[in-house]
């Protein structure tokens, strides 16, 4: 079974410019959540997905990150204009259902000159 | 605010001992514990789970103790082995509200 699939695994770019990330969730999960990881803390759920319908979104700064999962299966993240504090690992995970356990994928490494 | 505290950045055990990564939290609400394994540039894996209805869960070589009083949960792993090296997350949640709240990680060295 292959599992959660991310790109790209590393993004530089200056602050005010725009990036987006990719998720492929493991087949059959409906349920997607996107992690901010920044170096020594946890990661933090920045939107939780169920299908293509946002469950949690709380933590997601909306004036600069943006999320869609259009179709219920990929997903992507958006972020513009870009900060020095987004530098982070974005993280991608799945589950087959919400209160499952979640699969994580390798991340993009984003850094932010 | 942190809800999950790890207040070892880091241990250090022999091949062989018993290591111990604790894990402390402070909402009352959470019934769900979970414990997560990373090694470099790959995601998190999980690892070992308890509900708060136990105080122990047990699978192979990893053993995670609940002390619900104490706000306390510990992850023991034995014998400790070179691959077990990596960053441990600790992990809550109340189940009924499904989100899941990280600790900001221990990582642990096993030297050979």
């Amino acid at each position: 079974e292959a599992g959660v699939a991310q790109s790209p695994r590393y993004k530089i770019i200056e602050k005010r410019q725009s990036v987006a990330f990719w998720c492929n969730p493991i087949s059959g999960h409906a349920t997607l959540y996107w992690y901010q990881q920044i170096l020594g803390q946890g990661p933090k759920l920045l939107i939780q997905f169920q299908n293509n319908g946002v469950v949690d979104d709380s933590q997601l700064p909306k004036d600069r990150f943006s999320a869609e999962r259009l179709k219920g299966v990929d997903s992507t993240l958006k972020i513009q204009p870009a900060k020095l504090e987004d530098s982070a690992v974005y993280l991608c995970a799945s589950s087959f259902w919400s209160q499952e356990t979640q699969y994580f994928g390798p991340g993009t490494r984003l850094l932010v000159l | 605010d942190q809800q999950v505290k790890q207040n070892s950045p880091s241990l250090s055990v022999q091949e062989g001992r018993i290591s111990i990564l604790n894990c402390d939290y402070t909402n009352s609400m959470f019934d769900y514990f979970l414990w997560y394994k990373k090694y470099p540039a790959e995601g998190p894996t999980f690892l070992i789970s308890i509900s708060s209805i136990k105080d122990k869960n047990e699978d192979g070589r990893f053993t995670v103790f609940l002390n619900k009083s104490a706000k306390h949960l510990s992850l023991h792993i034995v014998p400790s082995q070179p691959g077990d090296s990596a960053v441990y997350f600790c992990a809550a949640s109340v189940i009924s509200f499904d989100k899941v709240i990280f600790g900001p990680g221990t990582s642990l060295s096993v030297i050979p």
